[in-house]
């Protein structure tokens, strides 16, 4: 696609219920990002796919967040049992994985409102 | 405290008027970009430098990087009240090849008309 798509734009839920958040990354990036924005603050990293490779799960922040992809398409966040420390923006991030870091393009984030 | 600091937290101008932010960081890095971000959603690259280089221009734009002192300036010249925005940093890779870029917690521009 064109760019980076999140869906949904926003979600409200109620603590202790399940929540899929999903990103469409731009057309062959390889590599793609899930990061966390509390209001007011900076980015905090979730978690990180390149190609095939394992992922890089360092940032989750509990077992109750997951995240697949796969190949280099579509990537689902799922957050298990909510909790109202989850409020957030997800943001999801695609990249041309080179041998460096390159610039990120960045969805425009799911707003997440637990209850 | 956080790799990619910048400074100010928080900044005021009127239009027309240039504005500087700031970001240190701590370890060693490959290059350092800048992004923006309006309304706290997604992010927009702007720049970026690589540590081989001490300055880069682009429209309005121009950053600078001292990688003696672990530090990068993002100067806005001639501000429109749509350059309100939040303002980051990210520095990357780090040691250990890890690809994953570090964030600055942000500088929060405000330009009045």
């Amino acid at each position: 696609g064109a760019g980076v798509s999140q869906s949904p734009s926003n979600k409200v839920t109620e603590k202790g219920k399940d929540v899929e958040l999903r990103c469409d990354p731009i057309s062959g990036h390889t590599a793609l990002y899930w990061y966390r924005q509390r209001l007011g603050q900076g980015l905090e990293f979730l978690i990180y796919f390149q190609g095939n490779s394992a992922p890089d799960k360092s940032g989750l922040p509990s077992d109750r967040f997951s995240a697949e992809r796969t190949g280099e398409s579509v990537s689902t966040l799922t957050i298990q049992r909510t909790q109202q420390e989850d409020s957030a923006v997800y943001l999801c991030a695609s990249s041309l994985q080179t041998v460096m870091v390159e610039k990120l393009f960045f969805g425009s984030g799911t707003q997440l409102s637990v209850l | 405290s956080q790799q990619g600091e910048e400074d100010p937290q928080a900044l005021s101008i009127q239009e027309g008027e240039n504005a500087t932010m700031n970001c240190s960081y701590k370890t060693s890095i490959n290059n350092l970009q800048w992004y923006r971000q309006n309304s706290g959603r997604g992010l927009v690259h702007l720049i970026l430098i690589r540590s081989n280089e001490r300055e880069k221009h682009s429209g309005r734009l121009r950053v600078t990087l001292d990688t003696s002192k672990k530090s990068s300036s993002l100067l806005i010249t001639a501000s429109r009240a749509a350059d309100t925005a939040s303002y980051f940093c990210a520095t990357g890779p780090h040691a250990g090849n890890n690809r994953k870029l570090i964030w600055g917690l942000g500088t929060s521009l405000a330009v009045n008309p």
